[in-house]
């Protein structure tokens, strides 16, 4: 099993809808939390990190932990189609490497 | 250009065949890492490496040789390519919480 879970997708919204994206990890000793951004045939980029439990936003990105229920979430409003990629959501441990989930694929249509 | 740089881009080689994909980039971290994207997977760790002259399996060693004998330097070795190692392979450095990725080399083994 995989310590950090998340739905494949793919996840199609219309221009301007929220979009939400979830995962569950498993590994209680994870300190940190990121969301990358993949475009086709590109490297992922780093879109946000959070450190323990709460809220961080970003312009129209807000990235949530809750370590109680070991539950990331990202949800990005007023979706556009520049936001269609794949998001990863990523956790490290201890030892500084990184635990990729499989990625969601977002489609937004204009 | 600062950054990270992998080489060559794409690449078909034959089964049985030694292949080394190149990685290289123009910071000091003192972490890189590399990983193979295939789908249904995400992002597997293939080895990683704390600093020039160590370096220690990650989740899918097998196959797959590294050496990194310079900072900037961390080239992966295919020693008798499969098919099952045909991917897209991906390096990355990092430096706190983020992690740098290259863009990508996509390699086919027939």
């Amino acid at each position: 099993q995989k310590e950090v879970e998340q739905d494949p997708g793919p996840l199609s919204v219309p221009e301007g809808a929220i979009v939400s994206l979830n995962c569950t990890y498993s590994n209680s000793a994870f300190q940190y939390f990121m969301w990358y951004r993949q475009y086709s045939r590109k490297g992922p980029e780093l879109l946000m990190y959070t450190y323990s439990s709460g809220n961080k936003e970003d312009g129209r990105f807000t990235a949530q932990v809750d370590k109680s229920s070991k539950y990331i979430s990202l949800f990005i409003r007023d979706s556009q189609p520049s936001d269609s990629a794949t998001y990863l959501c990523v956790s490290t441990d201890s030892w500084g490497k990184l635990q990729f989930g499989a990625g969601t694929q977002v489609v937004v249509t204009p | 250009d600062a950054g990270i740089t992998q080489s060559p881009r794409y690449k078909i080689t034959e089964t049985g065949r030694q292949v080394t994909l190149m990685c290289h980039q123009t910071w000091s971290h003192s972490y890189m890492f590399w990983y193979r994207q295939d789908l249904g997977h995400g992002l597997r760790l293939i080895y990683y490496s704390a600093a020039a002259d160590i370096t220690d399996k990650g989740e899918v060693p097998d196959g797959y040789v590294v050496s990194r004998s310079k900072t900037e330097n961390f080239p992966l070795t295919l020693e008798s390519a499969t098919r099952s190692q045909t991917s897209v392979y991906f390096c990355a450095s990092r430096v706190n919480t983020e992690a740098f990725f290259g863009q990508g080399t996509r390699l086919t083994v027939v």
